[in-house]
C-alpha cells in the first residue's frame, strides 16, 4: 500500500520563506507531485519530481530524494494569497496503469 | 479556453435519492478520473478512465458508478448504495501520467 505523510497545519509570516514536508513509503514510485488548494477550489499544479534534486520555478521550489522516500515544497517570499492547503501526490505504477495517492495536506496559514 | 467544467458547483439530494455529476473536458486528453475529498483527508480515488468505454475502480468505488461513452465526459453517479455520499467531489484529466488537471469540484449535500 501507500503511506503519505505532511504537516496538518504551519504557520508563517508574510516575507518569510517556509518547508513544507512530505514523507511517503510506496511500492512502484514514479515520481512526485504538489498541488496548491485553496479553500473550495480546484487543485493547481505547482511541481513535478521524478529525480532526486531540486526544481526551482519562482519563488517555489520543490526537492526529492527517492532513497529517504522524502520531498519538501519550499516558498519563498511568502504573500498573503499563499494561504492555501498544499498537497503531496505520489505517483506509482500498479495493476498495469499508473495512479496517484493524495496526502492529507498542509494547511499552511500566512500571517502579516 | 481549454479546461475542465464541473457542475452543478453545489448539489441538494435527498437520503436515498441516486444523483449523477457531470465532468467535461475539452483538453483532448485521455484519461479522466473522480476524487472524493472530506474534510481533514486527501483525495482519494472513485474511478479513473484511461480510455473511452473503459474504467476502473479506484480506492473507493463502492456505491458509486460511471461511463465513458465519449473521451470528453465523464458522469460520476452517486447511488443510494453509498452511505456517506456528503463530500466534495473533484474531476481531472490528465494526457498519459502527466499531471492531473482538476475542474471545480461539485459539493454535495445529502439531507
Amino acid at each position: 500500500g501507500q503511506n503519505i505523510d505532511q504537516p496538518t497545519e504551519m504557520t508563517a509570516t508574510e516575507g518569510a520563506i517556509v518547508q513544507i514536508n512530505c514523507t511517503y513509503q510506496t511500492s512502484g514510485f514514479n515520481g512526485l507531485f504538489w498541488y496548491q488548494q485553496h479553500a473550495g477550489e480546484a487543485p493547481t499544479f505547482l511541481s513535478y519530481n521524478v529525480l532526486d534534486g531540486l526544481e526551482e520555478k519562482g519563488r517555489f521550489s520543490s526537492f526529492l530524494s527517492r532513497s529517504k522516500g522524502y520531498s519538501y515544497l519550499l516558498l519563498k517570499e511568502l504573500q498573503m494569497k499563499d494561504s492555501a492547503s498544499y498537497l503531496c501526490a505520489v505517483k506509482s505504477w500498479g495493476a498495469g496503469s499508473y495512479q496517484l495517492t493524495f496526502g492529507k495536506g498542509t494547511k499552511l496559514s500566512v500571517i502579516p | 479556453d481549454g479546461g475542465i467544467t464541473q457542475s452543478p458547483k453545489y448539489l441538494f439530494r435527498k437520503e436515498g435519492q441516486n444523483v449523477t455529476l457531470s465532468c467535461e473536458q475539452n483538453l483532448n486528453h485521455d484519461a479522466m478520473y473522480w476524487y472524493r475529498q472530506d474534510p481533514g483527508q486527501g483525495l482519494r480515488l472513485i474511478y479513473y478512465s484511461q480510455i473511452v468505454n473503459d474504467f476502473q475502480k479506484g480506492d473507493i468505488a463502492e456505491g458509486y458508478s460511471v461511463s465513458r461513452e465519449k473521451k470528453e465526459s465523464f458522469p460520476l453517479t452517486v447511488t443510494s448504495a453509498q452511505k456517506n455520499p456528503t463530500a466534495f467531489y473533484l474531476c481531472a484529466s490528465s494526457q498519459g501520467d502527466n499531471e492531473q488537471f482538476f475542474g471545480p469540484g461539485t459539493r454535495l449535500t445529502v439531507l
